[in-house]
């Protein structure tokens, strides 16, 4: 198994900037889902993808955007940052059946 | 909506000390219960997990039952070590392969 691997591991963008954050699923994976962190808080989903397709999305605006690609990797896109999107992003990837989430060890995005 | 809540910490102990963090939920329906652990600098890490009432999770000598009349599902230990402190996670799951909504995470500090 090769886990779940996220980059960057840290960055650092200005207030109103674009950021794209990248999670490659593990092996055999068809599902990612992605989930926000703020410090000192338990994660809260974002989006979660199955087969390229959109399908679940939590409390979070519009300029929050993702793709899952063929390979199942995925793309974690946010425009026009703000201050309080600067946290922990997560992304697990899991096969469509119970309960196998797999994390990786997160992006930690500071918005200045 | 769903929710899950959990011991106000952060909890220190000794190492060997017995270690209960309380964990209650609610969901309109019937959800899966799982702990996942934090180490500092890093993703999450399943521990145990529980899928229908009266389950018990274990895992590293960590334990949860699931009980449904009191929608509980409490993390305990036996014996702590000082390699067991991180920040814990109670979450929730309401079918297969969809959303986990997690607590505010309990942080665990064990001294020797």
């Amino acid at each position: 198994e090769t886990g779940v691997t996220q980059s960057p591991t840290h960055l650092i963008k200005t207030r109103g900037q674009q950021v794209t954050l990248r999670c490659s699923s593990q092996s055999g994976h068809n599902t990612v889902s992605w989930y926000q962190q703020a410090l000192g808080q338990g994660p809260q989903f974002i989006f979660q993808y199955y087969r390229e397709e959109e399908n679940g999305r939590g409390n979070f605006p519009p300029r929050f955007s993702g793709l899952q690609f063929p390979n199942y990797s995925s793309e974690l896109n946010v425009n026009a940052l703000e201050l309080d999107d600067s946290a922990l992003y997560l992304c697990a990837s899991s096969l469509r059946q119970p309960y196998g989430y797999t994390f990786g060890s997160g992006t930690r995005l500071t918005v200045v | 909506g769903d929710s899950v809540t959990q011991m106000e910490g952060p909890v220190t102990l000794s190492e060997e000390a017995f270690l209960t963090i309380n964990c209650t939920y609610t969901a309109t329906g019937y959800p899966s219960l799982f702990w996942y652990v934090q180490y500092p600098g890093e993703g999450l890490q399943l521990l145990l997990k529980a899928t229908k009432a009266d389950d018990k999770g274990s895992n590293k000598g960590f334990e949860a039952t699931y009980r449904k009349e009191t929608t509980s599902f409490h993390l305990e230990k036996g014996s702590v070590q000082v390699s067991d402190s991180a920040v814990y996670f109670c979450a929730l799951s309401l079918a297969s392969g969809s959303r986990l909504t997690f607590g505010e995470g309990t942080q665990l500090t064990v001294n020797p």
